[in-house]
């Protein structure tokens, strides 16, 4: 099965600009998250999704940060505007239950200059 | 929030040594999961743990989950130079119908020849 894909893969942006990631989880997965990891520290929790559900968004750092998840597949994570503490690498994971098989895609790595 | 203390934070060793790496936390978790991230590439999951006291093995990779759900170790032996990487660990926390990983700060690993 294809895994968990995300777009772009890179990422560099001006400050003050808008950015969106995308996410596609695993075919019939209906959780789906949004983890980052910035300057080297560990990964940190953004927010989980039930299908178009918004389940837990207590990780977004902020309201320039805005995820959606439309028809309960893909999701979107828009940074607007991006500041330079933005920067990192952004993760979405999906899983079929809430207690296991959770799968990473390979992350879009933002650059805010 | 909750936090995962995972040491060591890296580890120089010569291949074909044991390697041993562990998380413990102040709250109880749902699950344990540990991952290894390569360059450039997102959490691969290697082994999840459901129960406490649970012991599973991946080839060479042991995980247990502590019998008090706030911790769980990592054993790998006869290390070899693709095991290369950073190891994280996971707690799942699984509240209502919301869920989330609270990641460790990773174990660097480097195998010598």
């Amino acid at each position: 099965e294809a895994g968990v894909t995300q777009f772009p893969s890179h990422s560099v942006i001006e400050k003050g600009q808008t950015v969106t990631l995308r996410c596609d989880p695993i075919s019939g997965h209906d959780n789906l998250y949004w983890y980052r990891r910035v300057m080297g520290k560990e990964i940190k929790f953004l927010l989980h999704f039930v299908k178009e559900s918004k389940q837990d968004e207590s990780g977004m750092p902020n309201n320039r940060f805005l995820a959606e998840r439309t028809g309960g597949t893909y999701s979107t994570l828009k940074v607007q505007p991006a500041e330079l503490e933005d920067s990192g690498v952004y993760f979405c994971a999906s899983s079929l239950r809430q207690t296991y098989g959770y799968t990473f895609g390979s992350g879009t790595r933002l650059t805010v200059v | 929030g909750q936090q995962l203390n995972q040491s060591p934070q890296s580890m120089f060793i010569q291949e074909g040594e044991d390697v041993s790496m562990n998380c413990t936390s102040s709250s109880i978790f749902n699950t344990w999961l540990w991952y290894k991230q390569e360059p450039g590439e997102g959490p691969v999951l290697l082994i999840a743990l459901y129960k406490a006291g649970e012991l599973t093995s991946n080839g060479r990779l042991t995980a247990q989950f502590g019998i008090t759900r706030k911790d769980s170790f990592l054993n790998i032996s006869a290390s070899i130079p693709s095991d290369v990487g950073i190891y994280f660990c996971a707690g799942v926390l699984v509240t209502g119908t919301a869920s989330k990983l609270t990641f460790g700060t990773g174990t660097r690993l480097q195998v010598t020849l």
